[in-house]
């Protein structure tokens, strides 16, 4: 079983729809961390939490330590959302990284 | 601030030989971590420098090692290369690498082709 596991795969919207992708993890964190993956291979850090939720313009994130489950939205989503999400958790021993495989998202226009 | 930089952007070596990889942080980062992504087992923690020392290392052979120079520049070299070792290598800088400084600012990547 992996530490991270992440839903769905893949991922087609139109645009304009609210979208979610979920995490969860299996292993004591000291914080979640959703990275962006475009075509190419640059990966962005979207968002690092340890509680609670953030918020950068259509993004938001949440997590809720005690079911250990992360949720990545995008509100009225857009074709320039199309990449990869991937979420990654570092470990409260050490500081090693377990990763989710990652969600194919497509927005159609 | 300049970005995570990574060098080459692209190598082909052939079986057997051996590559180093180079990974320049953000300037006042003092953590390198080093990835590998595939396809098959997508991104993968291949080990962290901080200060000059490996802190952490994740399941990969001893063939795989890296480096961390005074300056926070690291080097990560692959020795005996085989088919499998073709990937996508990531480096990504964080201040300190614990806690909430572990915020990963990504490099552009090295593109490892082995043939």
């Amino acid at each position: 079983k992996n530490e991270v596991e992440q839903s769905p795969q893949n991922l087609t919207a139109q645009e304009g729809e609210f979208i979610t992708i979920n995490c969860s993890y299996s292993v004591g964190i000291s914080a979640l961390h959703w990275l962006q993956q475009h075509p190419g291979g640059g990966i962005v850090s979207l968002f690092m939490l340890s509680s609670g939720k953030k918020k950068h313009g259509r993004l938001i994130a949440t997590i809720n330590i005690q079911e250990k489950h992360s949720s990545l939205h995008i509100t009225a989503s857009h074709p320039r959302d199309s990449a990869v999400y991937i979420c990654a958790v570092g470990r409260n021993t050490g500081n090693q990284f377990y990763f989710g495989t990652g969600t194919s998202l497509t927005v159609i226009p | 601030k300049a970005g995570v930089t990574q060098t080459p952007r692209y190598l082909i070596k052939t079986r057997g030989q051996q590559v180093t990889l180079s990974c320049s942080p953000i300037s006042g980062h003092r953590s390198v971590s080093w990835y590998q992504q595939t396809p098959g087992q997508g991104l993968q923690f291949l080990f962290e420098y901080f200060s000059e020392t490996q802190r952490n290392k994740g399941n990969f052979p001893g063939r795989f090692s890296g480096r961390q120079f005074s300056n926070s520049r690291s080097e990560m070299n692959v020795s005996t290369l085989e088919l499998g070792d073709s990937a996508l290598y990531l480096c990504a800088s964080s201040f300190s690498g614990t806690g909430l400084d572990n915020e990963q600012f990504f490099g552009p990547g090295t593109r490892l082709t082995v043939l």
